[in-house]
């Protein structure tokens, strides 16, 4: 059963840099035939896509985001990472990371609130 | 990038209804790809349908995608009450993006 599973600070202060990490259970991040996605939300946003890395350690990101975001990959530990400097309270959200194969993003994890505040 | 811009923001059925939401891209999505997600309140979206038409395991057939190029959509034959919640449409052809999204609410 593929399970996915955000972890990180749930409070970030502005201008600093928020990282979250996935941790995949039930496959490998080393298959080739998916993507490791990371996505978020807010009511302001919706659901927004923010980018995706493949095993080989190749990315994808949105274009609003891509001066401020790093997508990695640890083959080792079966984890991909998040990293997002410059945070303000626009930054605020739900972090969701997923899996994106053939069948778009078919396994998501439950989501890490995320918030930027002094 | 693809702007999806979905319709209606908020449609009020009755059980045993037919849902009807549209999703209308800026641009042709190729491929096929399109898919739409189901979500409810605190949880992660749901894939429902990916590659416009084709049901992801799970997905109770009254569940039905349709569509081409840049007007899609995702039909509900008989709401059930599991169903009312917000529907989300997603391209995959041109980096990715979601429409905001049609709550489907009961009368």
């Amino acid at each position: 059963q593929v399970q996915l599973q955000e972890s990180g600070p749930g409070l970030v202060k502005p201008s600093e840099t928020l990282f979250l990490t996935c941790s995949v259970s039930g496959t490998s991040v080393s298959t080739g035939a998916h993507y490791w996605s990371w996505i978020r939300q807010s009511p302001e946003r919706g659901l927004e896509w923010i980018g995706h890395v493949f095993f080989t350690g190749s990315t994808e990101y949105s274009p609003s985001l891509k001066s401020r975001v790093t997508i990695s990959v640890d083959r080792s530990k079966d984890q991909f990472s998040l990293r997002l400097t410059s945070v303000t309270a626009a930054d605020s959200a739900v972090y969701f990371c997923a899996r994106d194969g053939g069948y778009s993003l078919e396994y998501w994890g439950q989501g890490r609130p995320v918030t930027v505040s002094s | 990038e693809i702007v999806l811009t979905q319709s209606p923001g908020t449609l009020s059925l009755s059980p045993g209804e037919r849902a009807t939401l549209s999703c209308r891209a800026s641009q042709n999505v190729g491929n096929g790809a399109l898919a739409w997600f189901q979500q409810k309140p605190g949880q992660a979206p749901r894939l429902l349908i990916y590659g416009e038409t084709a049901r992801a395991s799970g997905t109770p057939d009254r569940f039905s995608g349709s569509g081409f190029g840049t007007d899609f959509t995702l039909t509900i034959s008989r709401l059930e009450p599991e169903d009312f919640a917000v529907y989300y449409c997603h391209q995959y052809s041109t980096s990715r993006t979601f429409g905001q999204g049609t709550k489907v609410e009961i009368k």
